[in-house]
């Protein structure tokens, strides 16, 4: 089973400021198998990112994904303010399917 | 475009089985993968299994004792069955679907299952 480790475990932003976190694999995801999904109070997650660097449909494009092998990174160029909310990364490269902790970003 | 639903009973006493719907609607379940993902309160997600429409089913190894995930295409629903359930069991369920059985652009709105006598 493939181990996610997402870091920081919660990151304290403003509005306008840039957000970069981290995802880390216990070992290689195949092909770049990526995604990004963003979870915010009693909803369910929305997927932003797949393939690590694809935006989800309608996702807008301060959202960026980069990254191979075990290390990729979900950056967000400015927060807005709809942006605060829990990240979380899933691999889908092999089985079982496993997701990272998450990280939170909230307001500064 | 894909609506995903759940529904089930909200409380189950330990040591029973857990039973939930997904009803599909605005697609068919035919040609798909349908997944079940479930978030204990305050953690994070742990994806349960999926089930492809022909019936074939694979399970996270940490559940594979007790889930069990099937399909009805004449109903366009899929099932999730965990038996033997305890405290640890209780999450919200989410049903799922996406590309293959990679990746998740469709949830349902989830449903809260608590575990207790």
């Amino acid at each position: 089973e493939i181990v996610l480790t997402q870091s920081p475990g919660t990151l304290s932003l403003s509005p306008g400021e840039r957000a970069t976190l981290s995802c880390r694999a216990s070992q290689s995801v195949n092909s770049r198998y990526l995604a990004w999904y963003q979870q915010k109070p009693g909803q369910a997650p929305r997927l932003l990112i797949y393939g690590a660097s694809s935006r989800a449909t309608g996702i807008p494009d301060r959202f960026s994904g980069s990254g191979s092998g075990t290390d990729f990174t979900l950056t967000i160029s400015r927060l807005e303010p709809e942006d605060f909310a829990v990240y979380y990364c899933q691999q889908y490269g092999s089985l079982p399917r496993t997701f990272g902790q998450g990280t939170k970003v909230d307001i500064k | 475009q894909v609506q995903l639903q759940e529904w089930g009973p909200g409380l189950v006493k330990p040591s029973e089985t857990l039973s939930l719907t997904c009803t599909v609607s605005g697609g068919s379940i035919s040609g798909h993968y349908w997944s079940w993902i479930r978030q204990p309160p305050g953690k994070g997600l742990e994806w349960i299994g999926y089930v492809f429409y022909s019936g074939t089913a694979n399970y996270n190894p940490s559940l594979k004792s007790r889930v069990a995930i099937s399909v009805d295409m004449s109903t366009n629903q899929f099932y999730l069955n965990l038996s033997s359930v305890t405290a640890a069991d209780t999450a919200v369920y989410y049903c799922a679907t996406g590309y293959y059985s990679y990746y998740f652009d469709y949830w349902g709105q989830g449903t809260l299952v608590t575990v207790s006598s």
